[in-house]
């Protein structure tokens, strides 16, 4: 079946405006995550989703990040007036269910690259 | 809070040698243990995992690890390295119970494979 898909795959833009990051999760998939990859910090946990509610949002930087899931599904991660230091690849992950007693493999999107000028 | 160190940032192994990629864990109890590797502009694939029993694990792609209790180390090896084995390999763990099971990554080590 499919895998977890991210778009777009590349995004340039200027520093100062909004981004939103789209993920498609694993079909069935309850639990959704968002992480960063960058240069100084390597791999971050950002926001993690079950279902549609958000109950650990510990990774996000500041404010200006924020995301969302709809019906379950699709999630959107938006960085309003971006910075140089956003420059990263963001990347999204799935699993079966996040908050069981057992652990449900986490499958990873190819990551969306995002450069702030 | 948990953190996971990969000592070594860039190894360079000729094809046909062996590997082995080192991984320490700061946690109180036994945290869940996973090796992932990323090819350049791929996403993160999981090569295998340990949650508890048998310490020797089996993953894909002939690699193996080793857990360690008394030393907080989970490393990764292989006997003998292809030349696709060239990819970035991340150690990661996993809070048992905490909740959201959000992966705490290493820095990640660099493997670059000479023919």
């Amino acid at each position: 079946g499919a895998g977890v898909s991210q778009s777009p795959s590349n995004k340039v833009t200027e520093k100062g405006k909004d981004v939103e990051l789209r993920c498609d999760p694993i079909s069935g998939h309850t639990a959704l995550y968002w992480y960063r990859q960058s240069l100084g910090q390597g791999l971050e946990f950002l926001i993690y989703f079950q279902g549609n509610s958000a109950p650990d949002k510990s990774g996000l930087p500041s404010d200006r990040f924020s995301a969302e899931r709809t019906g379950g599904s699709v999630s959107t991660l938006t960085i309003q007036r971006t910075q140089q230091e956003d420059s990263a690849v963001y990347l999204c992950a799935s699993s079966l269910s996040g908050s069981t007693l057992s652990y449900n493999e986490q499958f990873f999107g190819p990551g969306t690259r995002l450069t702030v000028l | 809070a948990q953190s996971v160190t990969q000592p070594d940032i860039h190894i360079t192994v000729s094809e046909g040698a062996s590997l082995e990629l080192r991984c320490n864990y700061s946690y109180g109890a036994t945290p869940y243990l996973f090796w992932y590797v990323q090819s350049p502009g791929q996403g993160l694939q999981l090569l295998l995992k340990y949650f508890s029993g048998d310490t020797l694990v089996q993953g894909i792609k002939g690699f193996e690890a080793e857990f360690k209790r008394s030393q907080s180390s989970f490393n990764l090896r292989k006997p003998s390295v292809h030349w696709s084995d060239a990819a970035e390999y991340f150690c990661a763990v996993v809070v048992p119970g905490a909740g959201s099971y959000q992966l705490t990554f290493g820095k990640g080590t660099k493997l670059s494979v000479i023919p």
